[in-house]
């Protein structure tokens, strides 16, 4: 089975601070068909998981562009430039080129 | 809009068996393969369980492999799990999302397994 492994567990921020949250596979996501998927996904308090990211880079529908995503094979990075409060949650990375699994997530903290 | 709406948690004893449904409306569903994933209290997300759009295939995750069985009905729009044995690991908020990417989620449905 694939393991996507995230760091930091815990990230506390500033507004306005831009941050980073890695996310390493243990097998390259690279699909055959050309594809790696790659997926960035937050879950705010209380609420459901929402998709950010896909294919590695491509924003999602609605997602404001201070989320970026990147990376190839194995190592992925989300970054958000100027974290705002509404961005407080955790964020879990997510394979599904061989079967799906999610990485053990990172909690953003405010300060 | 897309819409997934899940229902059919509740609190069970051990061993006992429940069936879950998630209603999709706002895509064409039987064009999607369906996802259940799950987490537990406090905890990460887990995948659980995947059907292609024609139920031709069924896959699922080796903690719930003998014991959770996937199906669907694309002519009513809705997804089920079946969920027998259960166990108190097996205490979570259960969700279903579509496609591979799992762009839309439900708002979960909880189930507790406690004697």
């Amino acid at each position: 089975d694939v393991v996507l492994t995230q760091t930091p567990s815990i990230l506390s921020a500033t507004i306005g601070q831009s941050v980073s949250i890695s996310c390493r596979s243990s097998q390259s996501l690279l699909d055959s068909d050309g594809n790696t998927y790659l997926y960035w996904f937050l879950q705010r308090p209380g609420q459901s998981p929402q998709r950010l990211i896909y294919l590695v880079s491509n924003l999602g529908s609605g997602v404001p562009n201070r989320f970026s995503g990147s990376g190839s094979g194995t190592d992925f990075t989300l970054k958000i430039s100027g974290v705002e409060a509404e961005d407080l949650g955790v964020y879990y990375c997510m394979q599904a080129t061989h079967a799906l699994t999610f990485g053990s997530g990172t909690k953003l903290e405010i300060k | 809009e897309v819409q997934l709406v899940e229902s059919g948690g509740g609190l069970v004893k051990p061993g006992s068996s429940l069936k879950l449904s998630c209603v999709a409306s706002g895509f064409t569903f039987s064009s999607y393969g369906m996802h259940w994933i799950r987490q537990a209290p406090k905890k990460g997300l887990e995948w659980i369980a995947l059907i292609y759009y024609d139920s031709s295939n069924k896959y699922y995750a080796d903690s719930v492999k003998g014991r959770f069985t996937i199906s669907r009905d694309n002519s009513k729009n809705t997804l089920y799990l079946e969920m027998n044995s259960l166990r108190s690991e097996d205490t979570a908020m259960y969700y279903c999302a579509p496609g591979r990417g799992l762009a839309y989620w439900g708002q979960g449905t909880l189930v507790t397994v406690s004697s």
